[in-house]
């Protein structure tokens, strides 16, 4: 069974940019989540998708958003990118109750110049 | 403010050498505490799931143990393939499939 998908594996971006991550889930999960990872705050959770809509968001300014498709597949967005935005972008896919276990794929790095 | 403390932030063993590692929490309404594995570039690997006091779960070297406040990861006659940043994470009540709450991690390493 393929685990979670994320592509692509490194970005590097100017200031100023837009970015646009991908995520693919577990075949028959239908909650995906998004977490930001840095050396100084540790995991912190932005949102989360459960059939195509958008049932729980973290404290991330509204720079930050995402979206679902009906086949389960996620995208997150980060526009006007700041040098503060670099980090590891965790995407873990659920079947979608509250105590399920979350499955992590290996990350997208965003690196902003 | 809900919070998740892991201590401590870093450890070096012996390989044989136990020991545990703490999680500790503030959270009002714990529903459920995880532990994850998570090696350098790969996203976290999920180990155990408590959900009330008294709970223990174990896998190989690992057992897990829950008190009201507290979690702890013990890890018995380590090998090097055990090094890693061990990560926990709390799922509170307050309706729907809410976000993790995660520690910063203890990273452990493991000496042959």
């Amino acid at each position: 069974k393929a685990g979670v998908t994320q592509t692509p594996r490194y970005l590097i971006k100017t200031r100023g940019q837009q970015v646009t991550l991908s995520c693919s889930p577990i075949s028959g999960h239908r909650s995906v989540s998004w977490y930001q990872q840095t050396p100084g705050q540790g995991l912190q959770f932005l949102f989360e998708y459960f059939s195509e809509t958008q049932r729980n968001k973290g404290n991330f300014p509204g720079r930050f958003s995402g979206r679902q498709f009906s086949n389960s597949r996620s995208e997150m967005n980060v526009s006007t990118l700041e040098l503060g935005d670099s980090a590891l972008y965790l995407c873990a896919s659920s079947l979608g109750g509250a105590l399920d276990i979350q499955y992590f794929g290996a990350g997208t790095r965003l690196s902003v110049l | 403010e809900d919070q998740v403390t892991q201590s401590p932030e870093a450890l070096r063993l012996q390989e044989g050498e136990s020991s545990s590692l703490n999680c500790s929490y503030t959270v009002s309404g714990l529903r459920g505490l995880f532990w994850y594995r998570q090696d350098p570039g790969k996203g976290p690997e999920f180990l155990f799931t408590l959900y009330s006091a008294g709970e223990e779960k174990e896998k190989e070297r690992l057992k897990a143990t829950l008190t009201k406040k507290e979690s702890f990861l013990h890890i018995t006659a380590p090998k090097p393939e055990d090094s890693a940043t061990y990560l926990c994470a709390v799922n509170q009540a307050g309706g729907g499939a809410d976000g993790l709450t995660f520690g910063k991690g203890t990273h452990l390493i493991i000496q042959p």
